[in-house]
């Protein structure tokens, strides 16, 4: 079956240090994979994306790194802070389409609380 | 930036009413979504619209309709509220020609008693 999975446990971090996500995939070929953060409450907010022919993305302290032989990616936070934590989302394109306009296919989260 | 907004943060509604969620994107933006969100089940997409008086069915359409009468509003109806559709609601809009990004609203907490 198809699954996207992300670690439903939630993850804590001392303030300072690098807090590092998973989102693994079975049985889906993605053309880009997405990374959202999410507050309380609050709709998800496009963090990067990071296509199919790409190892490694970056923007100022946030990471993102793709493996299709493992059929993973990582998301890195560097230098953590209180204020990063939030539930950070997962998403993928499949391909070929599902759809006649392509639809994202979700992980269902993992919360990060970064403690001072 | 790109502004989407849905016009009910808090509803509770009882068993068996009709029940309108509103949702205005203000970016011109072709594409529309609308999802519910439960703890563990990640967002699941209800239906779609690419267009004016166009949809798609997504993944749990069942209890669902919805209307795009307009380009930038893209309503979402529980036509017989029951309490398994007790969730969150999140708009959300997206450019068919420019990006891959999706912008959500605030979202809608929706309670069925």
């Amino acid at each position: 079956s198809q699954k996207i999975e992300q670690n439903s446990e939630a993850l804590n971090i001392q303030e300072g240090k690098t807090a590092t996500l998973t989102c693994n995939y079975t049985n889906y070929s993605p053309a880009y994979l997405q990374w959202y953060r999410q507050d309380p409450g609050r709709g998800p907010v496009f963090l990067l994306l990071i296509r199919e022919n790409e190892k490694e993305k970056r923007k100022e302290r946030l990471k993102v790194t793709f493996d299709t032989t493992l059929k993973q990616s990582l998301f890195h936070i560097t230098a953590s802070q209180p204020a990063d934590s939030a539930t950070y989302l997962c998403a993928l394109l499949d391909s070929p389409r599902r759809y006649s306009n392509y639809q994202l296919i979700w992980g269902a989260g993992t919360k990060l609380i970064i403690k001072p | 930036d790109v502004k989407v907004t849905q016009s009910s943060r808090y509803l509770v509604k009882r068993t068996g009413e009709k029940v309108f969620l509103e949702c205005v994107q203000d970016m011109d933006h072709e594409n529309m979504f609308w999802y519910r969100q439960d703890p563990g089940l990640g967002l699941r997409l209800i239906y779609f619209s690419y267009d004016v008086k166009m949809k798609e069915k997504g993944d749990i359409p069942e209890g669902y309709s919805v209307s795009r009468e307009k380009k930038e509003r893209f309503s979402l109806i529980l036509e017989s509220a029951s309490t398994n559709q007790t969730s969150m609601y999140l708009c959300a809009s997206r450019s068919s020609t420019s990006g891959n990004t999706i912008y959500f609203g605030e979202g809608s907490w929706l309670t069925v008693v």
